[in-house]
Order: structure tokens, then sequence, then C-alpha cells
């Protein structure tokens, strides 16, 4: 079957760093997109990887492993409005279509 | 500002009724998506047109929902009779898709209600 695993919900404290790990497994390859949703708002793109290693974008990175169907996003130096559901999501085929994962809840507090 | 467009932004209808939900995606992008998201579900993809082509709607359930692109400008959702079990958020995107990958940007959604 097709799975794209995340955990639920992460808590941490403003100023931390937070690694939301994604574990996939699906019929087909084009990538891997991180994606933010903030309650009531739509999806906005975060980062994608297509090669194996990490990109990094401000204070965000991402991590790929193809060979382990592994991959992170790193948030440092977390705000308040860093709070909001992140998403995994795995390119299935070459025009775009994308599987997402159950989302990550991430509580920031004070 | 480039954005995707969703109409209506929120609808309520009763079980049975013919609702159709509109999106104008972002101009020169050749790839549309619509998404259904729901808490038990979270998104799922329900079909998407390619250069306006449908490449793929098997998400979707044939017998009550369908998809047309009538031009570039304009793609549309129908549920023909809505269910309560239909009730969700309703996400076009759109992307410029060259290479093989491709960035979707969302529209806000529409949220649905079937009452």
């Amino acid at each position: 079957g097709q799975n794209i695993d995340q955990p639920t919900e992460m808590t941490a404290t403003e100023g931390a760093i937070v690694q939301i790990n994604c574990t996939y497994q699906t019929s087909g390859f084009n990538g891997l997109f991180w994606y933010q949703q903030h309650a009531g708002e739509a999806p906005t793109f975060l980062s994608y990887n297509v090669l194996d290693g990490l990109e990094e974008k401000g204070r965000f990175s991402s991590f790929l492993s193809r060979s382990k169907g592994y991959s992170y996003l790193l948030l440092k130096e977390l705000q308040m409005k860093d709070s909001a559901s992140y998403l995994c999501a795995v390119q299935t085929d070459s025009w775009g279509k994308l599987q997402f994962g159950a989302g990550t809840q991430v509580v920031v507090t004070p | 500002d480039a954005r995707v467009t969703q109409t209506p932004r929120h609808k309520v209808t009763e079980m049975g009724q013919e609702v159709t939900m509109r999106c104008q995606p972002i101009l020169g992008h050749n790839t549309v998506f619509w998404y259904r998201q729901t808490m038990m579900q979270g998104l799922e993809l329900l079909a998407y047109f390619r250069n306006r082509a449908p490449l793929d709607d098997s998400g979707m359930p044939k017998d009550r929902f369908s998809a047309e692109m009538p031009d570039a400008t304009l793609a549309t959702l129908k549920i023909q009779p809505s269910e309560p079990r239909d009730s969700a958020v309703y996400f076009c995107a759109s992307g410029l898709v060259i290479t093989g990958n491709t960035e979707a940007f969302f529209g806000q959604g529409t949220r649905l209600t079937v009452v």
C-alpha cells in the first residue's frame, strides 16, 4: 500500500528547534514537499527535495534520503507564528500529483 | 499578486442539492488540482487537469462528482446530489509543470456543509 507517516503533534518552546520526521512508501516518487497550514487557511509551500541531502531556506531546512524513504523538516529559532500543521507530501507522478501525510501539528509555547 | 481564487468561500446546503465550486487558477499555470480536506482523511486528491485535459479523477466518487475546465481561467467541481458525508473543505491548486516537478499554489478553499 501507499503510506506517508508523520507524528500527530509536537510541542516546543519559542526559540527552540523542532524536527518533524516523515517516512513514506509510495508507488511513484518525483520529489518530496513540505507545506505549512495555519488553522482555517490554505496550505502554503515551504520546501522541496528531489535529490538526497539537505536543502536550507532561512529558518527552515528539509532533508531527504530516498533509499530510506525518509525526510525531515527542521524548524529553527521557533516563533509563535510557526504554530501550524506541517504536511509532508510526495509527488507520485510527473504532473504534480501529490499524496499528503496527515500532518503534524506544531505547538509553540512561550 | 498572483493567487488561486475559489468561490464560494463557504456553502451550506441541504442533502440532495447540487453544489458547484469554482476556481480561477493562476494565469499561465498549466496544471489544476482539486483536493478535499477532512479531519478523518486529511488532504485527498480528487482530480487534476493538465492544459485543461483531465489526467486523473480516480479519487472522485464518479456517480455524484464531476470536474471540468471549460476554459483556462475556470475549473469547476460539481456534486449532485450532495450528501452529509461530502462536508469538507475543498481546495483548488494550480502549478506550472515544466520539468516534472511543481510547487502547487492553493486557493483559500470552499468550506462545504451538507445538512
